[in-house]
C-alpha cells in the first residue's frame, strides 16, 4: 500500500536554528498538508498546499514557517528560527482529490528544540 | 466547520465488538464523515468514511443515522492492536474548502485482554 514518507523521524535542534522537515507524498496525490501535535494535545492543522501554492494556513503558520515542493516529489516544511514551543510531532498528509477519499498521513517527525 | 462530539474514553474486551459513537448535529450536506485513529507515537491512520449510506471495509464498519446527525464506528472484533485514539471528523468537500481536517480530542479506546 502506498505510503507518505517523512524524514527524519526525530530531529533535535538548538533554539534559533533553522530546520527543514521533509515529506514524500504519494506520487499521484495533488493536495498536501502539514499538521503538528504538541505532546498530549490535539492534532492541529498548519497549512494546505495545492497547485504549487498555499491554499490555506492556520494562525500557527506565521512568518517563521514556509513550505515548498521543490522537485515535484518532496514536500518540505521549513521553520526559520525555531523556538522552544515549536517542539512537537509534525505530520505530513496527502490526498488525490478533496472529494470522496481518505487522507494518508506520514508517521511524523518528532522535533525537539533545546 | 461543523463539530463532532465523542466520548473521551471507552473500554472493550479483546475479541468483542466495539461501537464508538459520534454526534454531529450541525452536519451540512457537503460534509463527509471521516474516522481516523492514532496509535501511540504514530501518525493518524485513515479508517473509513461515508456520506449517507453505511460503509464496510477491512478495518471497520460505519453506521450513519438516517438524519446524518450521528454515526457509529464499529470494530467487529477488537484486538489489543486496536487500542488507540479514534477521531470522528467532518470533512467539507465543497469547492471553497481546502480539505483540511479539524481534529478534536477523540475517543481513547482501551482494549483489555
Amino acid at each position: 500500500e502506498p505510503e507518505v514518507t517523512q524524514t527524519p523521524s526525530h530531529q533535535v535542534t538548538q533554539m534559533g536554528q533553522e530546520v527543514i522537515l521533509r515529506c514524500v507524498p504519494i506520487s499521484n496525490h495533488l493536495y498536501f498538508y502539514w499538521y503538528r501535535q504538541i505532546l498530549g494535545q490535539k492534532v492541529e492543522f498548519l497549512v494546505s498546499f495545492y497547485n504549487n501554492e498555499i491554499s490555506e494556513k492556520s494562525e500557527i503558520f506565521d512568518d517563521q514557517f514556509s513550505v515548498e515542493r521543490p522537485d515535484g516529489s518532496n514536500f518540505t516544511l521549513k521553520i526559520r528560527s525555531t523556538k522552544l514551543e515549536d517542539s512537537a510531532m509534525y505530520f505530513c498528509a496527502s490526498i488525490w482529490d478533496r472529494g470522496d477519499y481518505g487522507y494518508t498521513f506520514g508517521s511524523g517527525t518528532r522535533l525537539t528544540v533545546v | 466547520d461543523a463539530k463532532t462530539t465523542q466520548p473521551n474514553s471507552m473500554e472493550s474486551n479483546e475479541e468483542e465488538p466495539v461501537h464508538l459513537p459520534c454526534n454531529h448535529s450541525t452536519i451540512s450536506g457537503t460534509d463527509y464523515i471521516h474516522w481516523y485513529r492514532q496509535l501511540p507515537s504514530q501518525g493518524p491512520e485513515y479508517v473509513i468514511h461515508g456520506l449517507t449510506s453505511n460503509v464496510n471495509n477491512r478495518m471497520a464498519s460505519l453506521a450513519i443515522a438516517e438524519d446524518r446527525k450521528s454515526s457509529t464506528l464499529i470494530l467487529h472484533r477488537a484486538t489489543l492492536r486496536d487500542a488507540a485514539v479514534y477521531y470522528c471528523i467532518l470533512r467539507d468537500v465543497s469547492s471553497s474548502n481546502t480539505g483540511k481536517l479539524i481534529f478534536g480530542q477523540g475517543t481513547t479506546l482501551q482494549v483489555k485482554p
